[in-house]
């Protein structure tokens, strides 16, 4: 079964500074990758996903992330954050088999300091 | 607006209790699914609907059951309430060509 990894439970950083959250996943052969966010109360949100063609994805919200395939690695980054990206943030990936069925890492808070 | 659409909200239930979770979604999605989000443990899987008339075990189907009542609905039972089902759960959807999921707004579950 696949399997996801943030390695970070809680990061705190102040505002202009600059994010990197770290997502590791487990299958070697053809992924689809995705960063979801959730805001204090409320529902998940698709932030960028990732399935073939340039390793580097823009999201919404000025997010990107990096697939780095020979890592397994798909880090979430932000130039500069703002105290609105205080938030809860998940990586996922999408099982193998179709389905569509996607399995969710447990999350990364982040809170932005004033 | 287009979405996915949760009900309750919130519901505290006496354990040995039942309820059902209402899901429906407005976007022709053939596929729905059922998480609980819980502290430290991200989001997992219950039940998952590929389409309509079919359903699958997920990753933690033990003391639910659910029905794809059409394309449009898809509902969660919890037959008898247990404290460690205490939890919020969502409800999503996804088209066989978007990959990304709509989410719904979650219900909050407490059972005492």
């Amino acid at each position: 079964a696949q399997s996801v990894s943030q390695h970070n439970h809680h990061v705190i950083l102040s505002e202009a500074a600059s994010l990197e959250l770290g997502c590791n996943y487990s299958y070697g052969g053809t992924v689809n990758l995705f960063w979801y966010v959730q805001y204090p109360g409320q529902h998940l949100q698709l932030l960028l996903k990732y399935f073939s063609g340039d390793p580097l994805v823009k999201g919404i919200k000025g997010f990107e992330a990096e697939f780095i395939k020979s890592k397994f690695s798909f880090n979430l980054r932000k130039p500069s954050v703002q105290w609105s990206d205080t938030a809860e943030y998940f990586c996922a990936v999408k099982d193998p088999g179709g389905y569509q069925k996607v399995t969710f890492g447990t999350g990364t808070k982040l809170q932005v300091i004033p | 607006n287009a979405g996915v659409t949760q009900t309750p909200k919130f519901q505290v239930l006496k354990t040995g209790q039942s309820m059902t979770l209402q899901c429906a979604q407005d976007m022709n999605h053939n596929s729905m699914y059922w998480y609980r989000q819980d502290p430290g443990m991200g989001l997992r899987l219950i039940y998952y609907s590929a389409s309509e008339g079919t359903t699958d075990k997920g990753e933690v189907p033990n003391g639910y059951n659910v029905s794809r009542l059409n394309k449009r609905e898809f509902s969660l039972r919890l037959e008898s309430a247990a404290p460690s089902q205490t939890s919020v759960y969502f409800c999503a959807s996804t088209s066989a060509t978007n990959y990304g999921y709509t989410f719904g707004s979650g219900t909050r579950l407490t059972v005492v």
